[in-house]
């Protein structure tokens, strides 16, 4: 069981927005900087959204991320095939004295 | 460009011991740490721990200590993890990632991996 919780997955249409959460507690989200990452099919994770809201080079802005309280969100709007792939959160937690993940979220382009 | 490039794949037998490498490129390898993260097949992922470059300084996962080594040989910019006593619940793709913290007198600023190395599948069965 993964420390943070997010849906195992999700789906929309090219075109459409999605939303995918992540769960944690005041030990992690509740008091650090949340970081996303993408993993494309036979392609190791990168990094697609950072401090919770801030986008490397490269990514566009079609991607957005949000934090309140313990939970944040990451939003793709605009989706489009190539943006099918396995999203991660993460996180740094105080009492793990480590990085926690999501579980991931299958992200499916119907 | 900045880049991690791991050893190949492994297959070893429940008891036994591996060992992955880790070779950096692109920047200066002791100016940022080194993590390490595995994902077990349709599990998520799973950090093992950090190793700073720079000193040798580790912060092992609690799951792992005990049971995994991480250091670094600054001279060919390379970071290697070995892990003991396999089993086949560790059988997973290994990645190492650059970590972009840093700790200074004044505390430890967590930031993100990037990049990631391809990754190296580790089979553990007999």
């Amino acid at each position: 069981q993964s420390v943070l919780t997010q849906p195992p997955s999700a789906s929309g249409t090219p075109g459409q927005r999605v939303t995918i959460s992540c769960s944690g507690s005041s030990s992690n989200i509740g008091n650090h900087n949340v970081n996303w990452y993408q993993r494309l099919p036979g392609t190791a994770p990168k990094v697609l959204m950072y401090s919770d809201n801030q986008r490397p080079s490269g990514v566009p802005d079609r991607f957005s991320g949000s934090k309140s309280g313990t939970s944040a969100s990451l939003a793709i709007s605009g989706l489009q095939s190539d943006d099918e792939a396995d999203y991660y959160c993460a996180a740094w937690d105080d009492s793990l004295n480590g990085w926690v993940f999501g579980g991931g979220t299958q992200l499916t382009v119907l | 460009q900045v880049q991690l490039v791991q050893s190949g794949a492994e297959v070893k037998q429940p008891g036994a011991s591996v060992k992955v490498s880790c070779k950096a490129s692109g920047y200066t390898f002791t100016r940022h740490g080194i993590s390490w993260v595995r994902q077990a097949p349709g599990q998520g992922l799973e950090w093992m721990g950090w190793i700073s470059t720079y000193n040798g300084h580790t912060n092992y996962a609690q799951k792992f200590q005990g049971r995994v080594t991480m250091t670094t040989d600054t001279s060919t910019s390379t970071a290697y993890m070995e892990l003991r006593s396999l089993t086949p619940d560790d059988t997973a793709v290994y990645y190492c990632a650059r970590d972009l913290g840093y700790c200074s007198s004044s505390g430890c600023q967590r930031e993100w991996f990037d990049p990631w190395g391809q990754g190296t599948l580790v089979t553990v069965s007999s």
